[in-house]
């Protein structure tokens, strides 16, 4: 069955330092997202991605974030100066369309540690 | 602002009794449901969906009921098994967001043998 697979699995970083979080989603899906969660928490949307672009955003994506396809399989989110409130679990997804009813489907995540 | 609230934390219930799951959500734009099931070290997993326009919808034993009125919809499990035991996140989106989801916090369910 076909899945989306992220690395690392798990990510330690130094406060300040850059990081890039990556994902392969489903070959023929066309949307892509990032979520996070932070321990205890609960899953927050951070971007979604059609045709080479931002689709939507939320505010705790600012200006440190940025995502990118790079090639015809992966999709990455960079986190540019990593703060300690950056530490949580980083889902990506992909669906076929991004038409509400469509099913997104999630990677394993990467765990960030920023210390 | 929360706009997907599941109120529950936590549930505890014994094998093959019905589990109940419980969402309430304020935001009257959105015309999808979704629910999804998330195992430790694992990303959630899709479990079972409602459109806006119906008021039920089953597979197996899962069964979602929607009361739009209410702005709730809850989760039936029937049977409930010990494999179900995980944390159920209630989603919802609204045409015209990209496909956006927004989770409500999540209840934790254990299933005793």
């Amino acid at each position: 069955e076909p899945e989306v697979t992220q690395t690392p699995s798990h990510q330690v970083t130094q406060m300040g330092q850059e990081v890039i979080l990556r994902c392969v989603p489903i070959s023929n899906h066309l949307y892509f997202y990032w979520y996070r969660q932070i321990l205890g928490q609960k899953v927050e949307f951070l971007v979604s991605f059609y045709n080479n672009e931002i689709s939507e955003k939320s505010e705790i994506f600012d200006d440190q974030f940025s995502v990118e396809r790079p090639d015809g399989s992966n999709f990455t989110l960079k986190i540019r100066s990593t703060k300690l409130e950056d530490s949580a679990m980083y889902f990506c997804a992909s669906s076929v369309s991004g038409i509400a009813k469509n099913i997104q489907y999630f990677g394993a995540g990467t765990r960030l540690s920023v210390l | 602002d929360q706009q997907v609230k599941q109120n529950s934390p936590s549930l505890s219930v014994q094998e093959g009794r019905i589990s109940i799951l419980n969402c309430d959500y304020t935001n009257s734009m959105f015309d999808y449901f979704l629910w999804y099931k998330k195992y430790p070290a694992e990303g959630p997993t899709f479990l079972i969906s409602i459109s806006s326009i119906k008021d039920k919808n089953e597979d197996g034993r899962f069964t979602v009921f929607l009361n739009k009125s209410a702005k709730h919809l809850s989760l039936h499990i029937v049977p409930s098994q010990p494999g179900d035991s995980a944390v159920y996140f209630c989603a919802a989106s609204g045409y015209g967001n990209a496909g956006k989801s927004t989770f409500g916090d999540g209840t934790t369910l254990t299933v005793k043998p």
